[in-house]
Formats: C-alpha cells, sequence, structure tokens
C-alpha cells in the first residue's frame, strides 16, 4: 500500500516567518494531494489541495508544490501568524484506488 | 454550511461492552469513510464506502469491528467487545468522490475503561 512519510513532526517559527512542511509518498499512482488544519480538539478541515497535472498551487499565504518525478509535495505558509498555530496533516489519494493515506501530522508553533 | 454529523460526541464505556458510533455524511456525498485518530498521529482509514458498498476495509480489525451503509445514505461503526487499546478519536468523514475533497464531522471521543 501507500507510504507517506512527513517532516518535520514539530516547527517552532516567530511570527511572520516562513513555514515549510514536506511529504514525501511511494505509489506513482497517486493523483491528489490535500493538506489539512487540525486545531486542538477540533475537526481536521482542508486548507489547500493540489492534483497531479499542476506543479503549484497559491491561496494567499498558503502554496503547495509537487513534484511527481520525486514524489514528493510541500506545504509553504508565509507571514506566519499566531492563529496558524496547529497540526498540519497531508494525505495521499491513489488514483487508481482512491484510498487516502494520512501522514503523521506536524505540530506548528508560531510564537508571537 | 452542509456538515458531516456523528454522534456520540463522547463516549465511555468499560471493556468487553458493545459500542456504536454513528455518521450522517453531507447530502449527495457518496464516498464515506470511517477514521480512527490516536492523540498525535494522523487518522487512519479503517473503512471506506462508496454508496452502500465497502471499496476498503483492510485495516478494519473484523474480529471486533463493523460497519455498516445499508442504504448507502447514514452509516454505523461497531465494536464488539470494545478493548482498552480502543481507546482514540473515531472520525467520519464524507466526499463527493473518491478523489474529491474530504469533509470531517466532529468525531467521537472514545474512551474505553
Amino acid at each position: 500500500g501507500e507510504n507517506v512519510e512527513q517532516h518535520p513532526s514539530t516547527l517552532s517559527v516567530q511570527e511572520g516567518d516562513s513555514a515549510v512542511i514536506k511529504c514525501t509518498y511511494s505509489d506513482s499512482a497517486s493523483n491528489y494531494f490535500p493538506w489539512y488544519k487540525q486545531e486542538l480538539g477540533k475537526r481536521p478541515q482542508l486548507i489547500i489541495d493540489i492534483r497531479s497535472n499542476v506543479g503549484e498551487k497559491k491561496d494567499q499565504r498558503i502554496a503547495v508544490t509537487l513534484n511527481k518525478t520525486a514524489k514528493h509535495f510541500s506545504l509553504h505558509i508565509t507571514e506566519t501568524q499566531p492563529e496558524d498555530s496547529a497540526v498540519y496533516f497531508c494525505a495521499v489519494v491513489s488514483g487508481g484506488s482512491y484510498i487516502p493515506t494520512f501522514g503523521r501530522g506536524t505540530s506548528l508553533i508560531v510564537h508571537p | 454550511e452542509a456538515e458531516v454529523a456523528q454522534s456520540p460526541r463522547y463516549k465511555i464505556t468499560e471493556k468487553s461492552q458493545a459500542v456504536a458510533f454513528w455518521c450522517d455524511p453531507i447530502s449527495g456525498h457518496a464516498t464515506l469513510y470511517w477514521y480512527r485518530q490516536i492523540l498525535g498521529q494522523g487518522p487512519e482509514l479503517l473503512v471506506q464506502f462508496q454508496d452502500e458498498s465497502v471499496v476498503d476495509d483492510s485495516q478494519l480489525p473484523k474480529d471486533r469491528f463493523s460497519a455498516e451503509r445499508l442504504k448507502g445514505v447514514d452509516s454505523t461503526l461497531k465494536i464488539q467487545p470494545a478493548e482498552l487499546g480502543d481507546s482514540a478519536m473515531y472520525l467520519c468523514a464524507s466526499s463527493l468522490a473518491g478523489v474529491d475533497t474530504q469533509y470531517f464531522g466532529p468525531g467521537t471521543r472514545l474512551t474505553v475503561l
């Protein structure tokens, strides 16, 4: 099955800095790559996603880049704010089976 | 805005007892997922439905867990008997199709004593 690795597990930044979280995957048939934000005690919520026919997607301070050859994709958050503090999960969905696999999560801490 | 509904929100039970969780997906969503999330980890897929059919249940401990989505709408996840290691958050999610955005419910926090 699919193997998704997410790094780092914890990321601590100062307000205004950029944050980058990276995920690698193993199944070359995977074609949908969403990112979720989960605040403490709340449900995961989609913040951005990318499909395999696109290399980059941006939404205000958040961007995702995909390198299909190297089988990795990254979440970029610019001008971080304290309210960005949460756990971020990447996920990979196989185009063949449509089965989603989640990374283990990155705890982002933004210090004011 | 439509949301995925789950109940109960919290459940405390003793080991060897039976528990059941209910999920009502967003109307029109054909794909429904049950996940287990242990604190500090990502959601682990237990079972995925497409309408009323199981797409994948390879990670579902079938000796004690069962899931059904009889009419292709709402779904029930059951554990019998519950074990201490089953303590976790059980999340339900739905999407229009398999490669569309998943919307998560609030989850059921299960504690097995």
